[in-house]
Formats: C-alpha cells, sequence, structure tokens
C-alpha cells in the first residue's frame, strides 16, 4: 500500500512571498490532515477534512493560510504571504477512520528568509 | 534498563537496554493515545496505540501503559536496538474523531 504523498520536500522562499504545498493520501482514506512542525516540537494541527468537508480549522491563520480538498482526495495548503515564523515541517497525514491511526507523509521542509 | 519518571527531552541508552519514555498528557475527555516515532527529515511513524479501556497493550518489542487516574502514559522498549534511536511523541485524541494533540517530543540516543 502506498503511503502518503507530499510535494515539494523541500521550499525556501522570501518573506512576503507565496508557497503552495500538495498532498496525496493513502487511497480510501476519508480523512486528511494538515500539521505544522516547528523544529523541536510536535506536529501541531493546522485543518482537518472528512471527504471534502472541513471539519476543523480553528488552529489555521486564515488571515494568510488556505487549504482545500476540492475532490475529497488530493489536497493543498497555501500560504500567502509567508512570514519567517512560517518556517516549519508541514506534514500531511490521512485516516481512514477519523482520529484513529493516522499515517504521516514525509512532509515539506519550508524556510522563510 | 533506563528509565525516567518525568518527562526528559533525551534519552540516553545502551543497545540491549529496556527503555521507558514517559508522557503526560492533558485532557481528561481523551480516549485514545498512540505513540510515533520520527527520524530525522521523516514523518511521524505510528508505532502503537491504546484506547482508554485499556491500561496495558503490547506489540513486537513495545508496551504501552496508560494510567488515567494521573494522565501519565508511557512506552516501553524492549532490548533497545542502534535502529530505535529517534525522537518519539505521544499524542491523545478521541474516538469520537478529532485530531490529535502531540505532547513533547523524548528523543532516544542507542549506543553500541
Amino acid at each position: 500500500e502506498a503511503g502518503v504523498a507530499q510535494s515539494p520536500r523541500y521550499k525556501i522562499i522570501e518573506k512576503r512571498q507565496s508557497v503552495a504545498f500538495w498532498c496525496n493520501p493513502i487511497s480510501g482514506h476519508a480523512t486528511l490532515y494538515w500539521y505544522q512542525q516547528i523544529l523541536g516540537q510536535g506536529p501541531k494541527l493546522l485543518i482537518q477534512f472528512q471527504n471534502n468537508g472541513v471539519v476543523d480549522d480553528s488552529q489555521l491563520p486564515k488571515d494568510r493560510f488556505s487549504a482545500e480538498r476540492l475532490k475529497g482526495v488530493d489536497s493543498t495548503l497555501k500560504i500567502q504571504p509567508a512570514k519567517l515564523e512560517d518556517s516549519a515541517v508541514y506534514l500531511c497525514a490521512s485516516s481512514s477512520h477519523r482520529g484513529l491511526e493516522q499515517y504521516f507523509g514525509p512532509g515539506t521542509r519550508l524556510t522563510v528568509t | 534498563g533506563e528509565s525516567v519518571g518525568l518527562h526528559l527531552p533525551t534519552l540516553s541508552v545502551q543497545e540491549g537496554d529496556n527503555s521507558i519514555i514517559n508522557c503526560a498528557y492533558s485532557n481528561s475527555a481523551s480516549d485514545y493515545f498512540i505513540w510515533y516515532k520520527q527520524e530525522s527529515g521523516k514523518g511521524p511513524q505510528f508505532i502503537i496505540d491504546i484506547r482508554s479501556n485499556m491500561d496495558k497493550r503490547q506489540g513486537q518489542r513495545v508496551t504501552v501503559l496508560l494510567n488515567k487516574t494521573v494522565k501519565h502514559l508511557s512506552l516501553q522498549i524492549a532490548a533497545t536496538q542502534p535502529g530505535d534511536s529517534a525522537v518519539y511523541f505521544c499524542a491523545e485524541g478521541n474516538q469520537a474523531g478529532t485530531a490529535l494533540i502531540f505532547g513533547k517530543g523524548t528523543t532516544l540516543s542507542v549506543s553500541s
């Protein structure tokens, strides 16, 4: 079974620029999560989707972050404009049952200069 | 084997020792708990989980213990190997499907 795929793996941008990340979950997994992991900390949820609907986006900085999962499969996370404090690894995870046994992708390491 | 009573950010053990990594969780309503292993440059990898109706669950070389009274979770790794070196995170959630809340990680270093 293929795992969660993410791209790009690395991205370096200047502050105030825009960036987008892509995630393809495990086939058949209805729930998809985006987490932000700052160096030295545990992942923190940004947004949770159930199929193509948002379940929880309470911790998403909506003035600059947006995410979509239009067809209930792939998802994109966008940051516009980026700030220095957005430097982190952005992890995508999926699960077949809400909240249980989440499987993580390799992450995208974002550096904002 | 090496053990810690309180959460420590790092744990160093010798190959073959047993390791115990501790975690305190915050939400009394949490009824699902999970341990992840994260190697450098990779995403977290599922190790073992436990539901609140249990206080112990065993996997291959790993055991998770749950003490709901004091909101404490521990991961025991038997016969620790160099390949076990990584950062270990505990996470809490609930079976209703909310997202996981991750604790502070513990970096396990295994020397041969």
